[in-house]
């Protein structure tokens, strides 16, 4: 079974500080996805990447950046944090084209 | 529109009765796969699909790609089947990439 952790598992923030979500999976998988999920609806894609040190804008990446520095990492950094970025970010990974496995989520807070 | 459509969108069940979920893609899905949200939060990989059935347990899921939909049925529903179902299918030539559909909420009665 993949294993996708996030750190974060909460957290509150200030509207215009900086935040940073990370996710690490252990099972060598090249493909990594962020995603958020507002309360009541499904998953939508923000950035993904395919390969260590390249990360692609998914459908919603305005306001966020992301960064995959190995392949087991991959992180996600709001520069400057809205109310509208409330929400529960999930962290997926997967094999090619294969199931996609879920981090636990980070519910963010802004304030 | 979307391009993958969940029906129905919410559905209570009572203990030990049996149901279906629809999923009907508006695309050209080559494979489907089946998530269960539960009540947590928690995002759970049910099944992975090309064309055909597969069975865990007392769930069982077809995909049938020439009609374009896939269905996953529960039987004996049992308490802790209660949350959201998601399916997914590859967007194209999008590697990897998913489209989701906007989930049946199941609640499952004592």
């Amino acid at each position: 079974e993949a294993a996708v952790t996030q750190s974060p598992r909460s957290k509150v923030a200030v509207t215009g500080g900086k935040v940073t979500l990370s996710c690490h999976q252990t099972n060598n998988h090249d493909y990594m996805y962020w995603y958020r999920q507002d309360t009541g609806h499904g998953l939508r894609l923000i950035h993904y990447s395919y390969v260590a040190d390249s990360t692609e804008k998914g459908d919603i990446p305005d306001g966020y950046k992301a960064s995959r520095p190995s392949q087991e990492n991959f992180s996600l950094i709001l520069e400057l944090a809205s109310l509208s970025q409330t929400a529960v970010y999930f962290c997926a990974s997967s094999e090619n084209q294969d199931t996609q496995y879920f981090g636990p989520g980070t519910r963010l807070l802004v304030l | 529109g979307d391009k993958v459509k969940q029906s129905p969108s919410a559905l209570s069940l009572q203990e030990g009765t049996n149901s279906a979920l629809r999923c009907n893609f508006s695309i050209a899905a080559t494979t489907v796969q089946w998530f269960l949200q539960n009540p947590r939060g928690s995002l759970m990989n049910l099944f992975y699909l090309v064309p055909g059935t597969k069975e865990n347990g007392r769930l069982k899921s077809a995909f049938d790609s020439k009609e374009s939909y896939s269905t996953l049925h529960i039987r004996d529903a049992q308490l802790e089947d209660s949350g959201t179902y998601f399916c997914a299918a590859p967007r194209g030539s999008a590697l990897g990439r998913l489209h989701f559909g906007a989930g049946t909420q199941l609640i499952v009665i004592p």
